[in-house]
């Protein structure tokens, strides 16, 4: 496995704004992801977060709301812009190692008022 | 997309019983996850399956990939008050595609 810290852990924030959220491995990783998870709700794939090239979104999500950075192997960003209510949600990073197995971050829990 | 179908959706269990829930799905995995998650963390990996019929055990949980590939469960014995979160379950068929449940919410009274 792999040792994923998030930052931030929570956030409470305006609507209109724009929040960045990074994912730190302790070592190099195959696959970076991110999720989304609404209250209550089960995880949702936003995009895959590719080295050196642009994010690969899932259906309903664009790159324009959600902009991905990953500038190396063990470094990821997720940018939630011009935020809205519905836009509060924990936002999960996970890798993938050797064995392709997804380990998950604790999250940022995000609070658009 | 392949639509996973967990359950049951809660659970609300004395300290000591065994615990049951399941995950079908109309589509087959090549790999089949349970995750448990607690308040305020991300998903933890509890058990992860790779073959048909494979039974796995880790402490008192015990998961089996069912025969058709298209269903697994997830059993807890003598549940202990930290049992208590959300357990997912996550079919994945190839390196980025994994789907999860919609989760079994467990509460322990002890």
């Amino acid at each position: 496995s792999a040792v994923i810290s998030q930052k931030p852990s929570r956030d409470i924030c305006q609507r209109g704004t724009s929040l960045t959220i990074q994912c730190q491995v302790d070592s190099q990783v195959t696959m970076m992801f991110w999720y989304r998870q609404q209250p209550g709700q089960s995880l949702t794939l936003i995009a895959t977060a590719n080295q050196g090239s642009e994010a690969t979104y899932e259906s309903g999500f664009v790159i324009d709301k959600f902009p991905i950075s990953r500038p190396n192997l063990t470094f990821s960003t997720l940018t939630v812009s011009n935020m809205s209510p519905e836009d509060s949600s924990i936002y999960l990073c996970s890798v993938t190692t050797g064995t392709n197995i997804q380990y998950f971050g604790a999250g940022t829990r995000l609070s658009v008022l | 997309g392949q639509q996973l179908n967990q359950s049951p959706q809660s659970m609300f269990i004395q300290e000591g019983e065994d615990v049951s829930m399941n995950c079908t799905s109309s589509s087959i995995f090549n790999t089949w996850l349970w995750y448990k998650q607690d308040p305020g963390e991300g998903p933890v990996l509890l058990i992860a399956l790779y073959k048909a019929g494979e039974l796995t055990s880790n402490g008192r949980l015990t998961a089996q990939f069912g025969i058709t590939r298209k269903d697994s469960f997830l059993n807890i014995s003598a549940s202990i008050p930290s049992d208590v979160g959300i357990y997912f379950c996550a079919g994945q068929v190839f390196n980025n595609d994994m789907r999860f449940g919609a989760g079994t919410r467990l509460t322990v009274k002890p």
